[in-house]
């Protein structure tokens, strides 16, 4: 199993609809959770990170977290065409390593 | 203005060539990071830094080679023996070993 899983899209959804964007990961231990946002072309940029069960909401974003599913997830609100981008969920691996990156999820809204 | 630097942009090697990217940041963070991106392939670990003078190699460091003699700099070496370099390098730090990352602009390699 990959340590860190995401459905790489693309996802559509139209303009001032929720998107719903979904990570799973392997180990069990994890215990903080990163959101990064990718435009083509550009490097990845942190929107939002989660360390305890439940949600935690920033503006339109909002990260929820589900460690006995071993998932974490990201919702954007009324999105925008500027939300069209990269998604990609990261996750620490045991010890004091680096995150590990998913492949990430493209994100299309449609104006 | 706080951040994370990398040069150049754009970077066109021939074959058999070593070529250095460069990564500063002013952030004062501990630990750095490289990572390459290829399409569809997502981020890979080349290296990556926690302490000065010491580094450890990431899942694909085959080919590649790095120093960290000061703490506001990382540069990572692509060398002639690594086969195929074309790909969007990424340079990343974060205060310490753990926690969330953050990115440099990116160079792009191509390989003629």
């Amino acid at each position: 199993q990959k340590e860190v899983e995401q459905n790489s899209g693309p996802l559509s959804v139209p303009e001032g609809a929720i998107a719903s964007l979904n990570c799973t990961y392997s180990d069990r231990g994890s215990q903080s959770f990163f959101w990064y946002r990718q435009y083509s072309g550009k490097s990845p940029e942190l929107i939002m990170f989660i360390y305890s069960n439940g949600d935690k909401e920033d503006g339109r974003f909002t990260a929820q977290l589900n460690k006995a599913s071993q998932y974490v997830s990201l919702l954007i609100r009324d999105s925008q065409p500027s939300d069209s981008a990269t998604y990609l969920c990261a996750v620490p691996r045991t010890g004091n390593t680096p995150l590990v990156f998913g492949k990430g999820t493209r994100l299309s809204v449609i104006a | 203005d706080g951040g994370i630097t990398q040069s150049p942009k754009y970077l066109f090697r021939k074959e058999g060539q070593n070529v250095t990217l460069s990564c500063e940041q002013n952030l004062n963070h501990d630990a750095m990071y490289w990572y390459r991106q290829d399409p569809g392939q997502g981020l890979r670990l080349i290296y990556y830094s926690q302490i000065v003078n010491d580094f450890q190699k990431g899942d694909i460091a085959e080919g590649y080679s790095v120093s960290r003699e000061k703490k506001e700099s990382f540069p990572l070496t692509v060398t002639s023996a690594q086969k195929n370099p074309t790909a969007f390098y990424l340079c990343a730090s974060s205060v310490t070993g753990v926690g969330e990352q953050f990115f440099g602009p990116g160079t792009r390699l191509t390989v003629l």
